[in-house]
């Protein structure tokens, strides 16, 4: 069975810090995917991946990194966490053929404090 | 930026009926995508349509897509307390890159 591990389930961290999310999927995936999910704003994109070593920008990019060093593995870096980036984040990948939907983690629940 | 609403945002239903959740989006896609999140845990795709078809089906599940209207409808017939769940549309337009647009999701909450 395909899987995409999110590597913590719930992270608390302090403000300024800088913290890192870790996406890992099993399925040779090109694209990975990384959200974040707030009471009533839905599923929001802030970056991807469409590549090793390549990146693009989705709609909330500002405050976050990412990094794709290898296929696996997509991680999203906080440079400093501020407490408006308290949320839920969800990575996904996806083949780019064959197959019809995403698959997702299971989410990483962050609290800035 | 999301590309539609859900509506409604919110539905309660007894078991056995069956539930209709709409989406609309903003722009011409590729395809249209129905996704389910139980509670505060990962997302779980559902059915897809793309943009030439009108009505898919999958088990208790009837999708139908009217691009004029940019609008999609998603009906899951005799609901069991194990649909209880938030389910969202999402969309993929046509510039590459397969990426999902979300909307802000319907909860949908089946009574025993």
């Amino acid at each position: 069975d395909v899987k995409v591990t999110q590597s913590s389930r719930y992270l608390v961290k302090r403000t300024g810090e800088k913290v890192f999310l870790e996406c890992v999927q099993d399925m040779d995936h090109e694209n990975m995917f990384w959200y974040r999910q707030d009471p009533g704003l839905g599923l929001r994109l802030i970056y991807f991946s469409y590549d090793v070593k390549m990146k693009e920008k989705g709609d909330i990019p500002e405050g976050y990194s990412v990094s794709r060093e290898k296929k696996e593995r997509f991680s999203l870096i906080l440079e400093s966490a501020s407490t408006n980036q308290t949320s839920m984040y969800l990575c996904a990948s996806y083949p780019g053929q064959r197959v019809d939907g995403y698959t997702f983690g299971s989410g990483t629940r962050l609290t800035v404090v | 930026s999301q590309q539609g609403e859900e509506d409604p945002q919110a539905l309660s239903i007894q078991e056995g009926e069956n539930a209709t959740m709409n989406c609309s989006y903003k722009t011409s896609i590729n395809n249209l995508q129905w996704y389910r999140q139980n509670s505060g845990r990962g997302l779980v795709h559902l059915i897809l349509i793309r943009s030439n078809e009108r009505e898919k089906h999958s088990g208790r599940l009837r999708v139908t897509l009217d691009t004029s209207k940019k609008s999609s409808s998603l009906l899951i017939t005799a609901s069991r307390a194990a649909d209880t769940a938030s389910y969202f549309c999402a969309t993929v337009g046509g510039g590459g890159y397969n990426k999902l647009i979300f909307g802000a999701g319907t909860r949908l909450a089946v009574h025993p």
